[in-house]
């Protein structure tokens, strides 16, 4: 069956570091993989998607994420986090029959907090 | 461009009654899904609707049901709430369903 793993519950980074969020994935075929972000009390930003082509996708607000087969993985990398990137990120693995790819599943998400 | 809009964005129900909620997708766009989530189960998936029909539909129970209009806006519906039913309801659009979802603020619901 088709998962995706975030293995770190809660990170904290400094103003001005750098971040990577781990993602693992289970799936059969070729994935649709997906970072969303979501602030407190709001739905999902999608912040990048990868489905083929160039492994390394570039997303918005300076995010990028690395697609790696072998590995099963699609981390998320920031080179230089802001306090206001601070909130809780998912990923998430395209998966449905017929072509569609309206069932993600979602990781259990990483929250983000930022120190000053 | 107006985003995904959800209504009502707070709700509060009692134990056994049944809840509505709606999805306006984004102009132009004919797929909507809808995902659950709770702090213990994350984000689950509920159903996914293209130009009126059902084409998707997660592990849930019979109480769970939705459906889509012809103008793309859908509605879920639950019967029969529980206590574990409170959450927060997203629903997303796309225009086809292939490439990436645009979600909604989500409905906030309480069953007490």
């Amino acid at each position: 069956a088709q998962s995706v793993t975030q293995p770190d519950i809660h990170i904290t980074v400094s103003e001005g570091a750098s971040l990577e969020l781990r993602c693992n994935y289970s799936y059969g075929a070729t994935p649709y993989l997906f970072w969303y972000v979501q602030s407190p009390g709001q739905g999902l930003q999608l912040l990048l998607k990868y489905f083929s082509g160039d492994t390394l996708v570039q997303g918005i607000k300076g995010f990028e994420a690395e697609f790696k087969r072998s590995q099963s993985s699609f981390n998320l990398r920031k080179p230089s986090v802001h306090w206001s990137d601070a909130a809780e990120y998912f990923c998430a693995v395209g998966s449905g029959g017929g072509g569609s790819q309206g069932n993600l599943i979602f990781g259990k998400g990483t929250k983000l907090s930022v120190k000053p | 461009k107006a985003g995904v809009t959800q209504t009502p964005r707070y709700l509060i129900k009692t134990r056994g009654q049944q809840v509505t909620l709606s999805c306006s997708p984004i102009s132009g766009h004919r797929s909507v899904s809808w995902y659950q989530q709770t702090p213990g189960q994350g984000l689950q998936f509920l159903f996914e609707y293209f130009s009126e029909t059902q084409r998707n539909k997660g592990n849930f129970p019979g109480r769970f049901s939705g459906r889509q209009f012809s103008n793309s806006r859908s509605e879920m519906n639950v019967s029969t709430l529980e206590l574990g039913d409170s959450a927060l309801y997203l629903c997303a659009s796309s225009s086809d369903g292939t490439y990436g979802y645009t979600f909604g603020s989500g409905t906030r619901l309480t069953v007490v």
